[in-house]
């Protein structure tokens, strides 16, 4: 069983709708936490974080931490077709640069005009 | 502007020959670092360096070697040994803890 779990879709939605996406993870020893956004063939970009639980709000999108469950959300509200990508979650345990990120499957996602 | 290089874009090799990924960084960060990403897998740890002259293996450096030389370069050899080489490599360099990793664009490896 992978550490990180998260469904690679890929997830399709009309422009205006509010997603959903959603990672599980087992070690809950895991204190940060990421969303990276990645366009294709590029780098990923770190587009949220949070740290232990509760949630965390920027324009359009919100990050979510239930620790209790395991469970990290990322909400985007109002989706536009430049949203379409592939989001990675991630995380970690370690507050420093040693500390290994580990990150989700990714998830596509495709907002049409 | 300040970030990481990643060169070439795309990369062809035939197989049983060893191929080197370079990674170039202007950031002045002390930690980099090697992801290999597959389709479906996410991005997986194959070596990372905190200072000059020194890395550690991630969890897949078999079949991988790299060097630290200076500070600002940390190059990746995919060698005749690595099974299955084909995939997205990126680099990545940190200097700030668990939010602070900035990403190169990947080099893209094929082997034939």
């Amino acid at each position: 069983q992978k550490e990180v779990e998260q469904d690679p879709g890929p997830l399709s939605v009309p422009e205006g709708a509010i997603v959903s996406l959603n990672c599980t993870y087992s070690n809950s020893a895991f204190q940060y936490f990421m969303w990276y956004r990645q366009y294709s063939r590029k780098g990923p970009e770190l587009l949220m974080y949070t740290y232990s639980s509760g949630n965390k709000e920027d324009g359009r999108f919100t990050a979510q931490v239930d620790k209790s469950s395991k469970y990290i959300s990322l909400f985007i509200r109002d989706s536009q077709p430049s949203d379409s990508a592939t989001y990675l979650c991630a995380m970690t345990k370690s507050s420093g640069n040693t500390g290994k990120l580990i990150f989700g499957q990714g998830t596509t996602l495709q907002v049409k005009p | 502007d300040g970030g990481i290089t990643q060169s070439p874009k795309y990369l062809f090799r035939k197989e049983g020959q060893n191929v080197t990924l370079s990674c170039e960084q202007n950031l002045n960060h002390d930690a980099m670092y090697w992801y290999r990403q597959d389709p479906g897998q996410g991005l997986r740890l194959i070596y990372y360096s905190q200072i000059v002259n020194d890395f550690q293996k991630g969890d897949i450096a078999e079949g991988y070697s790299v060097s630290r030389e200076k500070k600002e370069s940390f190059p990746l050899t995919v060698t005749s040994a690595q099974k299955n080489p084909t995939a997205f490599y990126l680099c990545a360099s940190n200097d700030r803890g668990p939010y602070g990793y900035t990403f190169g664009s990947g080099t893209r490896l094929t082997v034939v």
